[in-house]
């Protein structure tokens, strides 16, 4: 099946600095990208979708000057969490897709590990 | 807005039982559904897929069922064993969003 990296698997940082988290997709083109977030005991909320080579799209709700995502790639995506504080420990989990377009696509989304961020 | 419901949010279980995961959602238009599992820490690993045009999907002890119309979903664990203790997760894909349903925690007790 489809296999999806992300990078770091943890991170802990201090508040007011930023952190970058990489999504890859190690065996397919992934053609568009979708960040979630997970807090302690509650279910994934996704934050963004970005398509390859063009902006991404938020929810709402999410701050895009905060966290900064980017896909150069048909295999990578980065979330920047800049500027982080104590309130955005969450877990971070990042899938993709072949087909572009929208999460409702028929095509299925494989997921990454996550990535745990604790700021102190 | 799509709301994803599952119930029970916990259930444990002696080993060896049949169990029944139930999900249900509000927006019948939806492309898909999925069933994952995510241990503690962990990401998702997906187990079963169905479209919207499908009714049920079959993973070796895993049985998925989707009954659009009336907004459920069934996974079926046949003979549990302690290493499906986990908490599952079911996503429908819609036009919009994949919109997830907070889970449900299972442990199999040896």
């Amino acid at each position: 099946g489809a296999v999806v990296s992300q990078h770091p698997s943890r991170v802990i940082c201090k508040s007011g600095t930023s952190v970058k988290i990489e999504c890859r997709s190690l065996d397919f083109q992934a053609t568009t990208m979708f960040w979630y977030r997970q807090f302690p005991k509650q279910s994934l909320m996704l934050m963004a979708t970005s398509n390859e080579g063009s902006k991404a799209t938020y929810e709402q709700g999410v701050e895009k000057d905060k966290f900064l995502i980017n896909h150069a790639s048909l295999t990578l995506s980065t979330l920047t969490v800049t500027s982080a504080h104590p309130e955005d420990s969450s877990f971070y989990i990042c899938s993709a897709s072949a087909t572009s377009g929208s999460p409702g696509m028929k095509a299925e989304q494989f997921f990454g590990p996550g990535t745990r961020l604790t700021v102190l | 807005k799509q709301e994803v419901t599952q119930i029970p949010a916990a259930l444990s279980v002696p080993e060896g039982e049949n169990l029944v995961l139930n999900c249900s959602f509000t927006d019948s238009a939806i492309y898909n559904l999925q069933w994952f599992r995510q241990d503690p820490g962990k990401g998702l690993t997906s187990l079963l897929l169905i479209q919207s045009s499908q009714r049920e999907q079959t993973s070796g002890r895993l049985n998925a069922s989707l009954d659009k119309s009336s907004g459920r979903s069934t996974l079926y664990i046949a003979a549990s064993q302690p290493g499906d203790s986990a908490t599952y997760l079911c996503a429908v894909a819609g036009r919009r969003a994949l919109t997830f349903g907070s889970g449900t925690r299972l442990q199999v007790q040896p």
